[in-house]
């Protein structure tokens, strides 16, 4: 089993619906966070926690909402989706050796 | 914000030598990672540098000088699957800036 693993892979919505993307680890570790990546700009990052009580924005949250419902999980969910937050998603985790990310959750927002 | 730079392409001769160079100027910084992504799929890492210097990891290299805020990836003995993008990242506050990624492609 994966590290860390994001469901769906691919997910094609409607314009203005409600969608959750989510992440699960077996790492263990305490940091989690949410990077969305388009063609040309990289991995930006959305949301992130260092700790089960611990919810902070990173440099693109609008639009965006997440929870972290143990230390294991840490989910994303646009609220009304739009075709610009057409992306590939990556949930990863970290702890002082370094970084692992999921596969990836491919979002098309028609 | 952070300003990470990074070559959009380069195409380089299989078994030949590739330097991707990466400059940054950030708020803080406590290492930088280069990864390697091919298209649709998780970054996987491939080095990390904290201290400046040079890091050899078999076939890969990175180097880091923080004075002058750079660093670079040496490939070295290019193979055609290392074809893939390459991302700079700078670890501040226990969170990854990336830079916008350098596409190598390798040609036979």
């Amino acid at each position: 089993d994966a590290d860390v693993t994001q469901t769906p892979r691919n997910r094609i919505t409607k314009t203005g619906k409600r969608i959750m993307l989510e992440c699960s680890q077996t790492k263990g570790h305490d940091r989690m966070y949410w990077y969305r990546q388009d063609p040309g700009l990289g991995l930006r990052l959305i949301y992130y926690s260092f700790d089960v009580k611990d919810i902070n924005k990173g440099e693109i949250s609008d639009g965006y909402s997440v929870s972290r419902q143990a230390q294991a999980k840490f989910s994303l969910s646009l609220e009304s989706a739009i075709p610009n937050q057409t992306a590939l998603y990556f949930c990863a985790t970290s702890d002082p050796g370094g970084y692992t990310f999921g596969s990836g959750t491919r979002l098309t927002v028609v | 914000g952070q300003n990470i730079d990074q070559p959009t392409e380069m195409t380089a001769t299989e078994g030949a030598i590739v330097q991707i160079n990466c400059t940054y100027q950030t708020s803080g910084f406590n290492g930088l990672f280069w990864y390697q992504q091919h298209a649709g799929e998780a970054p996987t890492f491939l080095s990390y540098n904290v201290l400046d210097g040079l890091e050899e990891k078999g076939r890969f290299s990175s180097f880091l000088s923080r004075s002058k805020g750079y660093s670079y990836l040496l490939l070295k003995e290019l193979q055609m699957k290392d074809s893939a993008s390459y991302l700079c990242a700078v670890n501040i506050d226990y969170k990854l800036s990336f830079g916008a990624g350098t596409t190598v492609t390798v040609r036979a």
